[in-house]
Protein backbone atom coordinates (compact mmCIF):
# COMPACT_ATOMS: atom_id res chain seq x y z
CA UNK A 1 0.00 0.00 0.00
CA UNK A 2 1.34 3.18 -0.76
CA UNK A 3 1.63 5.07 2.17
CA UNK A 4 2.92 8.40 0.95
CA UNK A 5 1.18 10.24 -1.95
CA UNK A 6 2.07 13.33 -3.48
CA UNK A 7 -0.78 14.23 -6.40
CA UNK A 8 0.59 16.77 -7.98
CA UNK A 9 2.56 15.73 -10.64
CA UNK A 10 4.06 18.82 -11.90
CA UNK A 11 3.77 22.39 -10.93
CA UNK A 12 4.73 25.45 -13.30
CA UNK A 13 4.65 28.63 -11.68
CA UNK A 14 6.58 32.29 -12.65
CA UNK A 15 9.87 33.37 -10.48
CA UNK A 16 8.48 35.02 -6.95
CA UNK A 17 5.01 33.43 -6.77
CA UNK A 18 4.20 30.46 -4.35
CA UNK A 19 4.21 27.47 -4.36
CA UNK A 20 2.55 24.65 -2.13
CA UNK A 21 3.06 20.74 -2.53
CA UNK A 22 0.92 18.49 -1.35
CA UNK A 23 1.62 15.21 0.59
CA UNK A 24 -0.51 13.05 2.36
CA UNK A 25 0.56 9.98 4.27
CA UNK A 26 -0.73 6.90 5.79
CA UNK A 27 0.39 4.78 9.21
CA UNK A 28 -0.57 3.34 12.11
CA UNK A 29 1.90 4.30 14.21
CA UNK A 30 2.00 7.04 16.58
CA UNK A 31 5.60 7.83 16.22
CA UNK A 32 6.85 8.51 13.37
CA UNK A 33 8.58 11.07 11.34
CA UNK A 34 8.35 13.15 7.83
CA UNK A 35 10.94 14.69 5.59
CA UNK A 36 10.84 16.81 2.63
CA UNK A 37 13.94 16.60 0.26
CA UNK A 38 14.85 18.05 -3.22
CA UNK A 39 16.17 16.73 -5.94
CA UNK A 40 17.70 18.87 -8.36
CA UNK A 41 19.05 17.83 -12.03
CA UNK A 42 22.45 16.35 -10.72
CA UNK A 43 20.52 13.76 -8.85
CA UNK A 44 21.72 14.11 -5.30
CA UNK A 45 18.62 14.21 -2.48
CA UNK A 46 18.82 17.79 -0.22
CA UNK A 47 17.42 17.36 3.10
CA UNK A 48 15.11 20.00 3.07
CA UNK A 49 12.64 19.78 6.48
CA UNK A 50 11.82 16.91 9.03
CA UNK A 51 9.08 17.26 11.81
CA UNK A 52 7.93 14.30 14.47
CA UNK A 53 4.51 13.21 14.98
CA UNK A 54 4.70 14.59 18.00
CA UNK A 55 5.19 18.42 16.77
CA UNK A 56 2.40 19.82 14.76
CA UNK A 57 3.92 23.10 14.92
CA UNK A 58 4.02 24.83 11.68
CA UNK A 59 7.25 26.75 11.29
CA UNK A 60 8.82 28.98 8.15
CA UNK A 61 12.52 28.59 7.85
CA UNK A 62 13.66 31.37 5.23
CA UNK A 63 11.84 31.19 2.17
CA UNK A 64 10.41 27.82 3.27
CA UNK A 65 7.42 27.02 5.46
CA UNK A 66 5.11 23.58 6.19
CA UNK A 67 1.97 22.73 7.35
CA UNK A 68 1.88 19.24 9.51
CA UNK A 69 -1.94 17.86 10.17
CA UNK A 70 -2.31 14.86 11.73
CA UNK A 71 -5.79 15.17 11.75
CA UNK A 72 -6.11 14.90 8.03
CA UNK A 73 -2.57 13.42 7.60
CA UNK A 74 -1.15 15.55 5.69
CA UNK A 75 2.65 17.49 5.45
CA UNK A 76 2.22 19.92 3.23
CA UNK A 77 4.96 22.65 2.07
CA UNK A 78 5.58 25.82 0.53
CA UNK A 79 8.16 28.01 -1.06
CA UNK A 80 7.74 31.54 -0.98
CA UNK A 81 8.52 33.77 -3.75
CA UNK A 82 10.15 31.10 -6.20
CA UNK A 83 13.08 31.72 -8.07
CA UNK A 84 14.66 29.90 -10.51
CA UNK A 85 16.68 27.89 -8.42
CA UNK A 86 13.92 26.27 -6.89
CA UNK A 87 13.31 24.11 -10.12
CA UNK A 88 13.95 20.60 -9.15
CA UNK A 89 11.81 17.34 -8.08
CA UNK A 90 10.60 17.61 -4.78
CA UNK A 91 9.80 14.09 -1.98
CA UNK A 92 7.96 14.12 0.57
CA UNK A 93 8.80 10.76 2.82
CA UNK A 94 7.80 8.92 6.09
CA UNK A 95 9.91 6.69 8.12
CA UNK A 96 8.17 4.83 11.01
CA UNK A 97 9.57 4.36 14.22
CA UNK A 98 9.44 0.62 14.35
CA UNK A 99 12.32 -1.15 16.04
CA UNK A 100 15.17 -1.78 13.92
CA UNK A 101 12.83 -0.76 10.73
CA UNK A 102 14.69 2.13 9.81
CA UNK A 103 13.88 3.57 6.60
CA UNK A 104 12.25 6.39 4.32
CA UNK A 105 8.65 5.47 2.22
CA UNK A 106 9.10 7.92 -0.44
CA UNK A 107 6.14 9.58 -2.97
CA UNK A 108 6.22 9.63 -6.49
CA UNK A 109 7.34 13.31 -6.30
CA UNK A 110 6.37 16.87 -7.42
CA UNK A 111 8.52 18.19 -10.64
CA UNK A 112 8.44 22.32 -9.78
CA UNK A 113 9.19 24.31 -12.43
CA UNK A 114 10.30 28.18 -12.03
CA UNK A 115 10.04 30.14 -14.93
CA UNK A 116 11.97 33.47 -15.10
CA UNK B 1 32.79 17.86 6.82
CA UNK B 2 32.85 15.63 3.91
CA UNK B 3 29.87 14.34 2.66
CA UNK B 4 28.38 11.06 1.24
CA UNK B 5 30.34 10.24 -1.71
CA UNK B 6 29.16 7.57 -3.74
CA UNK B 7 31.77 5.97 -6.41
CA UNK B 8 31.51 5.62 -9.62
CA UNK B 9 29.00 8.64 -10.73
CA UNK B 10 27.98 6.73 -14.56
CA UNK B 11 28.57 2.87 -15.32
CA UNK B 12 27.38 1.32 -18.02
CA UNK B 13 27.40 -2.69 -17.87
CA UNK B 14 26.09 -5.05 -20.47
CA UNK B 15 22.86 -7.52 -19.29
CA UNK B 16 24.51 -11.26 -17.06
CA UNK B 17 27.21 -8.52 -15.95
CA UNK B 18 27.24 -7.94 -12.87
CA UNK B 19 28.33 -4.52 -10.88
CA UNK B 20 29.75 -3.35 -7.56
CA UNK B 21 28.67 -0.08 -6.23
CA UNK B 22 30.51 2.14 -3.02
CA UNK B 23 29.14 4.28 -0.76
CA UNK B 24 31.43 6.12 2.06
CA UNK B 25 29.01 7.44 4.49
CA UNK B 26 29.90 10.81 6.11
CA UNK B 27 32.80 10.63 9.04
CA UNK B 28 30.75 9.43 12.28
CA UNK B 29 27.65 8.09 10.49
CA UNK B 30 27.27 4.03 10.98
CA UNK B 31 24.27 3.36 9.23
CA UNK B 32 24.18 3.43 5.79
CA UNK B 33 21.32 2.85 3.61
CA UNK B 34 20.77 2.23 -0.49
CA UNK B 35 17.57 3.57 -2.51
CA UNK B 36 16.81 2.46 -6.29
CA UNK B 37 15.34 5.45 -8.33
CA UNK B 38 13.47 4.55 -11.66
CA UNK B 39 11.27 6.61 -13.53
CA UNK B 40 8.54 3.44 -13.26
CA UNK B 41 9.00 2.52 -9.36
CA UNK B 42 10.13 5.59 -8.01
CA UNK B 43 12.52 5.70 -4.97
CA UNK B 44 12.25 2.16 -3.19
CA UNK B 45 14.36 1.14 -0.35
CA UNK B 46 17.04 -1.44 -1.21
CA UNK B 47 18.78 -2.61 2.42
CA UNK B 48 20.03 -0.62 5.30
CA UNK B 49 23.44 -1.52 7.33
CA UNK B 50 24.50 -0.54 10.60
CA UNK B 51 27.86 -1.67 12.37
CA UNK B 52 28.57 -4.42 9.26
CA UNK B 53 25.05 -5.81 9.86
CA UNK B 54 21.89 -5.63 7.78
CA UNK B 55 19.20 -4.40 9.62
CA UNK B 56 16.57 -3.95 6.92
CA UNK B 57 16.36 -5.14 3.48
CA UNK B 58 13.29 -4.06 0.93
CA UNK B 59 11.96 -6.13 -1.53
CA UNK B 60 14.02 -6.88 -4.12
CA UNK B 61 15.03 -10.04 -5.82
CA UNK B 62 18.35 -11.86 -4.27
CA UNK B 63 20.67 -10.45 -7.04
CA UNK B 64 20.57 -6.96 -5.05
CA UNK B 65 23.30 -7.44 -2.37
CA UNK B 66 25.60 -5.37 0.40
CA UNK B 67 27.59 -5.24 2.75
CA UNK B 68 29.31 -2.68 5.26
CA UNK B 69 32.59 -2.83 6.28
CA UNK B 70 33.99 -1.91 9.54
CA UNK B 71 35.47 1.45 8.02
CA UNK B 72 31.24 1.72 7.74
CA UNK B 73 31.95 2.33 3.95
CA UNK B 74 29.22 -0.09 2.27
CA UNK B 75 29.30 -1.67 -1.16
CA UNK B 76 25.86 -2.89 -3.09
CA UNK B 77 26.32 -5.62 -5.53
CA UNK B 78 23.51 -6.81 -8.62
CA UNK B 79 24.79 -10.01 -10.07
CA UNK B 80 23.16 -11.08 -13.79
CA UNK B 81 22.26 -7.65 -14.38
CA UNK B 82 18.79 -7.39 -16.54
CA UNK B 83 17.86 -4.38 -18.53
CA UNK B 84 14.91 -3.50 -15.93
CA UNK B 85 18.34 -2.59 -13.35
CA UNK B 86 19.14 0.41 -14.98
CA UNK B 87 18.73 2.95 -12.31
CA UNK B 88 19.97 5.59 -10.11
CA UNK B 89 21.20 4.27 -6.94
CA UNK B 90 21.35 6.27 -3.91
CA UNK B 91 23.00 5.53 -0.67
CA UNK B 92 22.22 7.57 2.29
CA UNK B 93 23.87 7.72 5.65
CA UNK B 94 22.50 8.56 8.62
CA UNK B 95 22.86 7.67 12.74
CA UNK B 96 22.19 4.84 14.00
CA UNK B 97 18.45 5.74 14.96
CA UNK B 98 17.84 6.82 11.09
CA UNK B 99 14.64 9.04 11.36
CA UNK B 100 16.92 12.02 12.78
CA UNK B 101 17.68 12.59 9.38
CA UNK B 102 19.63 11.16 6.04
CA UNK B 103 22.25 12.14 4.44
CA UNK B 104 22.26 11.89 0.78
CA UNK B 105 25.28 11.27 -2.13
CA UNK B 106 24.94 11.85 -5.44
CA UNK B 107 23.97 8.97 -6.86
CA UNK B 108 25.81 6.37 -9.34
CA UNK B 109 23.63 5.88 -12.69
CA UNK B 110 23.64 2.67 -13.91
CA UNK B 111 22.47 1.73 -17.35
CA UNK B 112 22.48 -1.43 -18.89
CA UNK B 113 22.93 -2.61 -22.33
Amino acid sequence: AQKVTQAQTEISVVEKEDVTLDCVYETRDTTYYLFWYKQPPSGELVFLIRRNSFDEQNEISGRYSWNFQKSTSSFNFTITASQVVDSAVYFCALSEAKGNDYKLSFGAGTTVTVRA
Amino acid sequence: KAGVTQTPRYLIKTRGQQVTLSCSPISGHRSVSWYQQTPGQGLQFLFEYFSETQRNKGNFPGRFSGRQFSNSRSEMNVSTLELGDSALYLCASSLPEGYYGYTFGSGTRLTVV
